[in-house]
């Protein structure tokens, strides 16, 4: 089945707590995305990959981190994890940029 | 600052009436985007626009773009309850790679 995944699903952490969310998709894309969801304030994108090895800032992407060292994962790491950024994480792919995105299942983070 | 508007921000409408949603936005762009969001749930892909002029049908739902006017619409015809959902816009501009995203338009659909 062509899908994204992301893990973990959910995650409470604590303040300065290095943590990696992971994303993976099965359907050889070569865009790649990570975004968050807050009330009232839409979807923003974090970080983006056009392909492999290839990563740009995306609205927001102070406090993360990425890397696409293979073309099917693109994980976003938190090196010092705050509490502002507590919310709701989806990854996203699609085959070119122009094309459909398909959304991972979301990963709720709660940052104490 | 790139902006993209979405308008009405919250509809609530009966069941088989026709309603427009408006989503505006302020850079020069081609590739427009829908979106639908059930509660508790992911985003889903409803129509990629990428052309002036360019429209989209999928059963109850119809998308629009005017690149000139900066405006997407989508129009819902004989709104039923399953169309009950968040809808988000969201643009690219041409002269980068990054996403835009609406505030969405969270629409009830109530018999």
């Amino acid at each position: 089945e062509a899908q994204v995944t992301q893990n973990p699903r959910y995650l409470i952490t604590v303040t300065g707590k290095k943590l990696t969310v992971t994303c993976s998709q099965n359907m050889n894309h070569e865009y790649m995305s990570w975004y968050r969801q807050d009330p009232g304030l839409g979807l923003r994108q974090i970080y983006y990959s056009m392909n492999v090895e290839v990563t740009d800032k995306g609205d927001v992407p102070e406090g993360y981190k990425v890397s696409r060292k293979e073309k099917r994962n693109f994980p976003l790491i938190l090196e010092s994890p705050s509490p502002n950024q507590t919310s709701l994480y989806f990854c996203a792919s699609s085959s070119y940029i122009y094309n459909e995105q398909f959304f991972g299942p979301g990963t709720r983070l709660t940052v104490l | 600052e790139l902006k993209v508007e979405q308008n009405p921000l919250f509809l609530s409408m009966q069941e088989g009436k026709n309603y427009t949603i408006y989503c505006n936005y302020s850079t020069t762009s081609d590739r427009l985007y829908w979106y639908r969001q059930d509660p508790g749930k992911s985003l889903e892909s409803l129509f990629v626009l990428l052309s002036n002029g360019a429209v989209k049908q999928e059963g109850r739902l119809m998308a629009s773009l005017d690149t000139k006017a900066r405006l997407s619409t989508l129009h819902i015809t004989a709104a039923v309850h399953d169309l009950s959902a968040t809808y988000f816009c969201a643009v690219v501009p041409n002269t980068g790679n990054q996403f835009y995203f609406g505030t969405g338009t969270s629409l009830t659909v109530i018999p």
